[in-house]
């Protein structure tokens, strides 16, 4: 069964500290994983995509990583600030289906003064 | 501005009622697709479109239906509502299905 797994379910940190999320999938044969930062009450926004081929993609504060060949992905957030404060949601594709999008539940972070 | 636009941002109904959502693509993306967030809860897939033909469906209730027109705007039909079809409704789209999604800001459904 297709699955994404996202851990932990909620973090802690205190500004300017770093934090890094998990994403375990088994979505197979894997098209690409996206990270996404979701606001309370909005839209979820892109924050980087990979496809098998690559390892590592950076924007701006936010890496993300990826293992293929254990089906994991990571991503690091360095130097938290206040506005980091959000759902992040790591989506998995299959190849070339809709159907096989599969969201994770998201790890909900909270960045505190 | 994502480029994804959605309206209404807010709508208020009474249960039994039926509603019409819509949403208009970023300008190129011919794949256009709804997502329910209930509160709390992560985003469920509820059904694609492309280029004006159904997709992919994900979990989408019969009293649900959409469709996609010839200038790629959708609309998100809800009939027969209940309380527990409050929700988010996102829509988002995209060039191709391997590419990255857009979303747009989403309509809050109330059903009272």
């Amino acid at each position: 069964k297709n699955q994404v797994e996202q851990s932990p379910q909620s973090l802690i940190i205190l500004e300017g500290k770093n934090c890094t999320l998990q994403c375990n999938y088994t979505v197979s044969p894997f098209s690409n994983l996206r990270w996404y930062k979701q606001d309370t009450g909005r839209g979820p926004v892109s924050l980087t995509i990979m496809t098998f081929s690559e390892n590592t993609k950076s924007n701006g504060r936010y890496t993300a990583t990826l293992d293929a060949d254990t089906k994991q992905s990571s991503l690091h957030i360095t130097a938290s600030q206040l506005s980091d404060s959000a759902s992040y949601i790591c989506v998995v594709t299959g190849y070339s289906s809709a159907s096989k999008i599969i969201f994770g539940s998201g790890t909900r972070l909270s960045i505190r003064p | 501005d994502s480029g994804v636009t959605q309206t209404p941002k807010h709508l208020i109904t009474a249960t039994g009622q039926r509603v019409t959502l819509r949403c208009s693509p970023r300008s190129g993306d011919l794949s256009v697709y709804w997502y329910q967030q209930s509160l709390d809860q992560g985003l469920q897939f509820l059904i694609q479109y492309y280029n004006g033909e159904e997709r992919a469906k994900g979990n989408i209730l019969e009293r649900f239906s959409a469709q996609q027109f010839p200038d790629l705007h959708s609309e998100l039909n809800l009939s027969s509502l209940e309380l527990g079809d409050s929700a988010l409704y996102f829509c988002a789209s995209s060039v191709v299905e391997t590419s990255g999604y857009t979303f747009g800001s989403g309509t809050r459904l109330t059903v009272v």
